[in-house]
């Protein structure tokens, strides 16, 4: 498999639910990122892991919780989420820098009940 | 106010037409990226510049940094080119900004 994917591709939780969203990259980049995309709004980035060294945006709220175990796997942990965080989460793999290309996943569309 | 403009946010051409959008953008950047997300969310990163022009197949992206304004041009389009388009900037550091995007729908 190439590219970058990821899973689920559609998600409805509760609340008071815990899910993970997962992304994989198979370009052997060394940057990977989580976006959000909530509905006539600039796409946001939440998280950058560089050679596994993580950047917050820090309005990012901590119901959001990433992990990077090595350079092809990325995960965000939801926890006791909001209706406002419905959207369509996306993930993206670069070589190493933010500033090169970025490859992203069909994303993963999120509603929360 | 976002440090992303883009114009127009909507954009419907006959095929055949040549399109332009534009991106202004207030701070100082390393690079710009134009994006296309296909209706289902799955974006792709048509361009990467931090100065002069590109060119990819019917796609051209010029960026003048002076002017912190970048264009991106289509010609012949056709209706498979209907997308929105994103303009995205990296400010030194690791700070994205991204616009609300321009959504083009091109008419047979």
């Amino acid at each position: 498999e190439t590219g970058v994917t990821q899973t689920p591709r559609h998600l409805v939780m509760g609340m008071t639910n815990k899910k993970s969203l997962k992304c994989e990259q198979h370009l052997g980049h060394n940057a990977m990122y989580w976006y959000k995309q909530s509905a006539k709004k600039p796409l946001e980035l939440m998280f950058v892991y560089s050679l596994e060294e993580r950047v917050e945006n820090n309005s990012v709220p901590s119901r959001f919780s990433p992990e990077c175990p090595n350079s092809s796997h990325l995960f965000l942990h939801l926890h006791t989420l909001q209706p406002e965080d419905s959207a369509l989460y996306l993930c993206a793999s670069s070589q190493g820098r933010i500033t090169d290309t970025q490859y992203f996943g069909p994303g993963t569309r999120l509603t929360v009940l | 106010k976002n440090e992303v403009e883009q114009s127009p946010q909507n954009l419907t051409a006959q095929e055949g037409e040549f399109i332009t959008i534009n991106c202004s953008y207030s701070v100082g950047i390393s690079a710009l990226h134009w994006l296309q997300q296909h209706p289902g969310g799955g974006i792709v990163s048509l361009f990467m510049l931090s100065s002069g022009k590109k060119k990819h197949g019917r796609l051209i992206a010029t960026i003048n940094i002076q002017e912190k304004h970048s264009s991106l041009h289509i010609t012949a389009s056709h209706p498979r080119d209907s997308a929105v388009y994103i303009c995205a900037v990296n400010k030194t550091g690791n700070q994205f900004y991204f616009g609300t995007g321009t959504s083009l729908t091109v008419i047979p």
